[in-house]
């Protein structure tokens, strides 16, 4: 099975303070994902990334950035934590497009709440 | 950008009764996906949908994907308590499909 982890459950942070959310997958999928899930919204995709070193953003990358060092780790970063960034963060990972296989496996989510 | 739009937002049912919940795109697709998230959990893969036309059933759950692959519908039929949760489906676009546009989520809640 696919493991997907993130580095909190829960997490309250202050404005303007910088914020690390980690992703780590077991399964050497090529493809990670970072979503925000707001209700009535979906997900929407912040950013993603095809392979180490490689990122591209999504629909909403304005107030994040991302680092991928190594293929099993994504990181999302919130450089000055607003408000407006309370949100669910949910990581995903997917094998590359060749295998036709597109199903996105996520994590449990990191719940971050900026005050 | 990709206009996707998934009706209706609620359902509330009565156990026993049937569900659908339909996706439309304002684009043709190459693939798409379906999603299950059940209250306080993560969202979980369904199924994908790749053929025009094709119709997948799991147990009391149909999937259909439109012969111009421009929609979708999930019918769940007699829904049970374990169906409650928020069914999202997900475009897999033509120009790059690694990358999902997710509807905005139809949450069903049943009555036992």
């Amino acid at each position: 099975d696919v493991k997907v982890t993130q580095s909190s459950r829960y997490l309250v942070k202050r404005t303007g303070e910088k914020v690390f959310l980690e992703c780590v997958q077991d399964m050497d999928h090529e493809n990670m994902f970072w979503y925000r899930q707001d209700p009535g919204l979906g997900l929407r995709l912040i950013y993603f990334s095809y392979d180490v070193k490689m990122k591209e953003k999504g629909d909403i990358p304005e107030g994040y950035s991302v680092s991928r060092e190594k293929k099993e780790r994504f990181s999302l970063i919130l450089e000055s934590a607003s408000t407006n960034q309370t949100s669910m963060y949910l990581c995903a990972s997917s094998l590359r497009q060749y295998l036709r296989k597109y199903e996105q496996y996520f994590g449990p989510g990191t719940r971050l709440t900026v005050t | 950008g990709q206009q996707v739009m998934q009706i209706p937002q609620y359902q509330h049912v009565q156990e026993g009764e049937d569900f659908t919940t339909y996706c439309n795109s304002s684009t043709t697709l190459s693939n798409i996906q379906w999603y299950k998230q059940r209250p306080g959990g993560h969202p979980v893969f369904l199924i994908q949908l790749v053929k025009s036309g094709e119709v997948k059933k799991q147990k009391r759950l149909t999937f259909q994907f439109g012969e111009a692959k421009k929609n979708s519908s999930l019918h769940i039929t007699a829904t049970q308590t374990t169906d409650v949760g928020t069914y999202f489906c997900a475009l897999g676009l033509i120009q790059g499909a690694q990358k999902l546009v997710f509807g905005q989520g139809t949450r069903l809640t049943i009555n036992p």
